[in-house]
């Protein structure tokens, strides 16, 4: 069974970096039918989707976010990462990490979330 | 503000069938696949439908999907108070290269 898990700091500072690595088991983060993405959740409120890469690195992004974001991947430890630059407030939410299916759009397997909160 | 519209909340009693509409545009719904995903309190999105009206293994058939031109709507049938729960459309916008989410919809069951 495919499992994700997140892990990262859970307290950011603004202005600062925040960082987040999905670590994937039960599955090749090589497998060609597959993206690997993040979304976030503010509290209380709807989802929002960041990014995705395929392993090779070819990536995706938000274009609301997409100049304080990068999406990386490291096939040797079947991770993928997050680096979101320059936080706020604004920025404190839960985050996902989940596989996206190629073929059909969706993300069919889910983290279980981490909460980040970005505050001083 | 989400690219694609719900309804804040809909609400119907056990038993009963319910359906919650997702609208986008000709850049997204109209010419991309929709899924649509529960989330039930305090837990993660979970699929429930993928490529418009196709159900993950384990999804009862209670749950349908259906399009039309650049709307798309989720369908619940003999509802359960374990319905109750907050759904999500996502497509992908090929105008913004990027995914897109509704802004959700809260399922009461009364």
């Amino acid at each position: 069974q495919l499992q994700l898990q997140e892990s990262g700091p859970g307290l950011v500072k603004p202005s600062e970096t925040l960082s987040l690595t999905c670590t994937v088991s039960g599955g090749s983060i090589t497998n060609s039918n597959y993206c690997w993405g993040w979304i976030r959740q503010p509290p209380g409120k709807g989802l929002e989707w960041i990014g995705t890469i395929f392993y090779s690195g070819r990536t995706y992004y938000n274009p609301s976010l997409k100049s304080r974001v990068t999406i990386s991947v490291d096939t040797s430890k079947n991770q993928f990462s997050l680096k979101l630059s320059s936080v706020t407030a604004a920025d404190t939410s839960v985050y996902y990490c989940a596989r996206h299916v190629r073929s059909s759009g969706s993300e069919d397997y889910w983290g279980q979330g981490t909460l980040v909160t970005v505050s001083s | 503000q989400s690219v694609l519209t719900q309804p804040p909340s809909v609400s119907a009693a056990p038993g009963q069938k319910v359906t919650i509409s997702c609208s986008g545009s000709s850049s997204n719904i109209g010419n991309n696949y929709v899924s649509w995903y529960q989330q039930l309190p305090g837990t993660a999105p979970k699929l429930l439908i993928y490529d418009i009206n196709k159900r993950p293994s384990g999804i009862p058939d209670r749950f349908s999907g259906s399009k039309s031109g650049t709307s798309a709507t989720l369908g619940i049938t003999g509802l359960q108070t374990g319905d109750e729960a907050d759904y999500y459309c996502g497509s992908w916008d090929s105008s913004l290269s990027a995914g897109v989410f509704g802004g959700g919809t809260k399922l009461t069951v009364l």
